[in-house]
């Protein structure tokens, strides 16, 4: 099945405990994002990967870090996690970027998402 | 201005009524558009795509595209209970590959 796993689902953790967030996708999409979900606010990208080795920061970057060593997985990692991080994590990836006009190829699919809580 | 703006919801209609939902968006380079659903507890999925101008129906959706007013709708005519969702704009920033703005999204509601 075609899908974008993340884990883990549910984390509560404490300020300053280093964590990392896998996500994985098993369809050789060349484009990963991760985005933070907060009320009112809507979905905020914190990073983008346009293909292995390109990563860039999106609208909320800070206390956040990202890799893309292999297509696949994109793990985002919070060095010293702070409470104002509470929040719903979704990764999503698609086969190209989101600017392309090919219908369907930068559609994304997302992951079920990580629920964090940093006390 | 935020890149992505959506009509404040929450958004209540009777089942069978048309539910329109609006976004406007700031970029007027941008080329493609989309509408996600995203039911509570639940992740973003597609509900429609559109690139040019003028109407793409897909089912009981429509979404509605006017570059020049920089303005992109969906209406959801024959609204069900299982409609019931927030809906979310996305549309990708046209100077900076692989950004993408998603609107604060809108609530709706389907009464029967």
């Amino acid at each position: 099945e075609a899908q974008v796993t993340q884990n883990p689902r549910y984390l509560i953790t404490v300020t300053g405990k280093k964590l990392t967030v896998t996500c994985s996708q098993n369809m050789n999409h060349e484009y990963m994002s991760w985005y933070r979900q907060d009320p009112g606010l809507g979905l905020r990208q914190i990073y983008y990967s346009m293909n292995v080795e390109v990563t860039d920061k999106g609208d909320v970057p800070e206390g956040y870090k990202v890799s893309r060593k292999e297509k696949r997985n994109f793990p985002l990692i919070l060095e010293s996690p702070s409470p104002n991080q509470t929040s719903l994590y979704f990764c999503a990836s698609s086969l190209r970027r989101p600017q392309g006009s090919l219908s369907g190829a930068n559609v994304l699919t997302f992951g079920a998402g990580s629920r964090l809580t940093v006390l | 201005q935020k890149e992505v703006e959506q009509n404040s919801g929450p958004l209540s209609v009777p089942e069978g009524a048309i539910a329109s939902l609006n976004c406007t968006y700031s970029d007027r380079g941008s080329q493609s558009f989309f509408w996600y659903r995203q039911y509570s507890g639940k992740s973003p999925e597609l509900i429609m795509s559109i690139y040019s101008n003028g109407d793409k129906e897909d089912g009981r959706f429509t979404a509605q595209l006017n570059k020049a007013s920089q303005y992109v709708s969906l209406l959801i005519r024959d609204s069900q209970p299982s409609d019931s969702a927030t809906y979310l704009c996305a549309v990708p920033q046209s100077s900076t590959l692989g950004r993408l703005y998603f609107g604060r999204g809108t609530q709706l509601t389907v009464w029967p």
